[in-house]
């Protein structure tokens, strides 16, 4: 069974600082990793994935996640932050060898002080 | 524009009705899943169907119900509506595994119903 935590349900930062949202999974087999980002009144869209091959991936808007087989862990990170990525963030695990079942965690508030 | 549409985007009813969400997926996308979103529990995930047969349950609750027909389009029912279902409630669809290119579990969101009981 698969399962995803993500520490701290609010973030926030400055404006120009770094973000950091941490996502751990739980997985009896090779995952699926995702992020999700929901804007407010907004439905979910994907932010980036991970499948397979190379471990630090770059998704939309500057953001990027790192794949850490050792740590279960896929941190979500972007060097600078703007106002418009006040959001909230999901992270997503899927099992590879299950049917398209997909596990979200609670979701993380980022907020962004100008 | 995720491609998956919903229907109604509001709705406000009474206690103890019976309301019908409707979704149709994203072009080609066989599998639908429906979630709950409420402040206190987050994103919760209710049912998933895949070409027409329900694939997989969560929490969904018996008063629910939902079933998606030929033409892929999916109705989630919900009766006996309490105070506690108000939520919005999101339509997702995906692509088989691997098709196109595309990892399963890579959901498309339509915009969600939002649903307020009174």
């Amino acid at each position: 069974a698969q399962s995803v935590t993500q520490l701290g349900s609010h973030v926030s930062v400055s404006e120009g600082a770094l973000v950091l949202l941490r996502c751990n999974y739980s997985s009896s087999v090779p995952p699926y990793l995702f992020w999700y980002v929901q804007y407010p009144n907004q439905g979910l869209q994907l932010l980036l994935k991970y499948t397979t091959g190379a471990t630090l991936v770059k998704g939309i808007n500057g953001f990027e996640a790192e794949f850490k087989k050792s740590e279960t862990s896929f941190h979500l990170t972007k060097p600078s932050a703007h106002m418009s990525d006040a959001a909230e963030y999901f992270c997503a695990v899927s099992a590879t060898t299950s049917y398209d079942k997909v596990i979200f965690g609670p979701g993380t508030s980022l907020s962004v002080i100008p | 524009d995720s491609g998956v549409t919903q229907t109604p985007k509001h709705l406000i009813t009474a206690t103890g009705q019976r309301v019908t969400l409707r979704c149709s997926p994203r072009s080609g996308d066989l599998s639908v899943y429906w979630y709950q979103q409420s402040l206190d529990q987050g994103l919760q995930f209710l049912i998933q169907y895949y070409n027409g047969e329900e694939r997989a349950k969560g929490n969904i609750l018996e008063r629910f119900s939902a079933q998606q027909f030929p033409d892929l389009h999916s109705e989630l029912n919900l009766s006996s509506l309490e105070l506690g279902d108000s939520a919005l409630y999101f339509c997702a669809s995906s692509t088989p595994t691997e098709w196109r290119g595309r990892a399963a579990g890579e959901l498309f969101f339509g915009e969600g119903s939002r649903l307020t009981v009174l």
